[in-house]
């Protein structure tokens, strides 16, 4: 049974300041690793998608993969009120589909 | 690129009836995805299509769901017999293929009663 779990928090921020969010997976053959974010009763919209070990950036936000560790994180600088939502890690390999976590709950306050 | 869409947005029904959802995927995208999501938790997989063929299909998912996409291009999901467990949102996807990213609709919310 394939796994990603996830903090279901909330984290809790105050605006400004930098979140951190983490994933770990329990399938060690996983290639393709994203980030959605979605807000309360909308759609999961995709934020990054991470392919290869290290860091990736755009904008705000990095993500962060390690596959020897099966970790995969998300940290989102100068965190804005905006930002609050749930936050999705999913996983798959190609060919097979997407598993999410249960998602984190980021609370950024002014 | 238009989006996914799915129809109706909102189903509400009576236990025991038969509901059908639509979803339109992005219309290069081969690959639909079927996913339910109830409060609290990340979207479950259902099933997948590439183009017409179904590829994959929860093991979760009870007989009493059905899924097609006749053409490779919309795709169905229906649920017989509803029951109270099926109120969720199922939220359609679609893909290019390969490790690309899903690209979700709006989701059609069902609440049986």
């Amino acid at each position: 049974q394939k796994e990603v779990e996830q903090n279901s928090g909330p984290l809790s921020v105050p605006e400004g300041a930098i979140a951190s969010l983490n994933c770990t997976y329990s399938d060690r053959v996983s290639q393709s690793f994203f980030w959605y974010r979605q807000y309360s009763g909308k759609s999961p919209e995709l934020i990054m998608s991470i392919y290869s070990n290290g860091d990736k950036e755009d904008g705000r936000f990095t993500a962060q993969l390690n596959k020897a560790s099966q970790y995969v994180s998300l940290l989102i600088r100068d965190s804005q009120p905006s930002d609050s939502a749930t936050y999705l890690c999913a996983v798959n390999q190609a060919g097979t589909a997407l598993i999410f976590g249960k998602g984190t709950t980021l609370s950024v306050s002014s | 690129d238009t989006g996914v869409s799915q129809d109706p947005r909102h189903k509400i029904t009576k236990r025991g009836q038969n509901v059908t959802f639509r979803c339109d995927p992005i219309s290069e995208h081969n690959r639909l995805y079927w996913y339910r999501q109830t409060l609290g938790q990340g979207p479950e997989f259902l099933t997948y299509f590439q183009n017409e063929a179904q590829l994959e299909k929860s093991r979760l998912l009870s007989d009493r769901f059905s899924a097609e996409r006749p053409k490779g291009s919309f795709s169905t999901l229906e649920i017989q017999r509803t029951e109270q467990g099926d109120s969720a949102m199922y939220l359609c996807a679609s893909q290019t293929g390969g490790d690309s990213p899903l690209h979700f609709g709006n989701g059609t919310r069902l609440t049986v009663t």
